[in-house]
């Protein structure tokens, strides 16, 4: 069964440092899709960053980056140069492929409460 | 812009009422989805539907049923609501298709029972 594991609850970060937030997964189906969403105290559910299992590149955007390591199965948000609007929950999460992705659910970590500090 | 519209932002409902939660997307998404968040236990997933009057179990459907008789709309039904069902319920949607396709989410509804 597709697991989602974020072992830190909350994070203190100065503003304009880089944060690594982790998660680790486990699936036994080959083909699947790592997603991070970022939930601001406003409730709202942002989507940030996606990477594919065959990905060879890890995924890039803007200032988030996702470190892909399969054979670890582990895919950490990284944050370069954290802003104030940066503190919120962020989850990570997960989808298989499943048989002709009709699976398609997306099944969250706990989340991870990062507070950047000016 | 996609938008998921959940009926309404707070609820507050007695024990053992029947509770209905509604949740509207406008973008033809065949997949819907609602979600429960609870502090220290992040998002689970309770059903999805992946078109009308299809629906799957997630991790946590006791106590919980769901209804999807028009494409653009997913309920949420509490046959009798408990104090244990007092969270936020999250609605989402996607389009049907690769392991890519991002969730799009309503802005969730806080429900307390008391």
């Amino acid at each position: 069964a597709q697991k989602i594991t974020q072992t830190q609850p909350g994070m203190f970060v100065q503003e304009k440092e880089a944060v690594t937030l982790d998660c680790t997964y486990d699936t036994s189906d080959p083909s699947y899709g790592l997603f991070w969403y970022k939930q601001p105290s406003s409730g709202e559910m942002i989507f940030l960053i996606y990477q594919g299992s065959y990905d060879q590149q890890n995924a890039t955007e803007g200032r988030y980056s996702l470190n892909f390591q399969k054979a670890r199965k582990s895919a950490n948000l990284v944050i370069s140069a954290s802003q104030l609007g940066d503190s919120a929950m962020y989850f990570c999460a997960m989808r298989e492929e499943g048989y002709g992705g009709a699976t398609n659910k997306l099944i969250f970590g706990t989340g991870t409460l990062l507070a950047v500090q000016p | 812009d996609v938008k998921v519209t959940q009926s309404s932002r707070y609820l507050v409902k007695r024990t053992g009422e029947k509770v209905f939660l509604e949740c509207v997307q406008d973008m033809d998404h065949e997949n819907m989805f609602w979600y429960r968040q609870d502090p220290g236990l992040g998002l689970r997933l309770i059903y999805f539907s992946y078109d009308v009057k299809m629906k799957e179990k997630g991790d946590i459907p006791e106590g919980y049923s769901v209804s999807r008789e028009k494409k653009e709309r997913f309920s949420l039904i509490l046959e009798s609501a408990s104090t244990n069902q007092t969270s936020m319920y999250l609605c989402a949607s996607s389009l049907r298709g690769p392991t890519n396709e991002k969730l799009f989410f309503g802005s969730g509804t806080q429900l307390s029972v008391l």
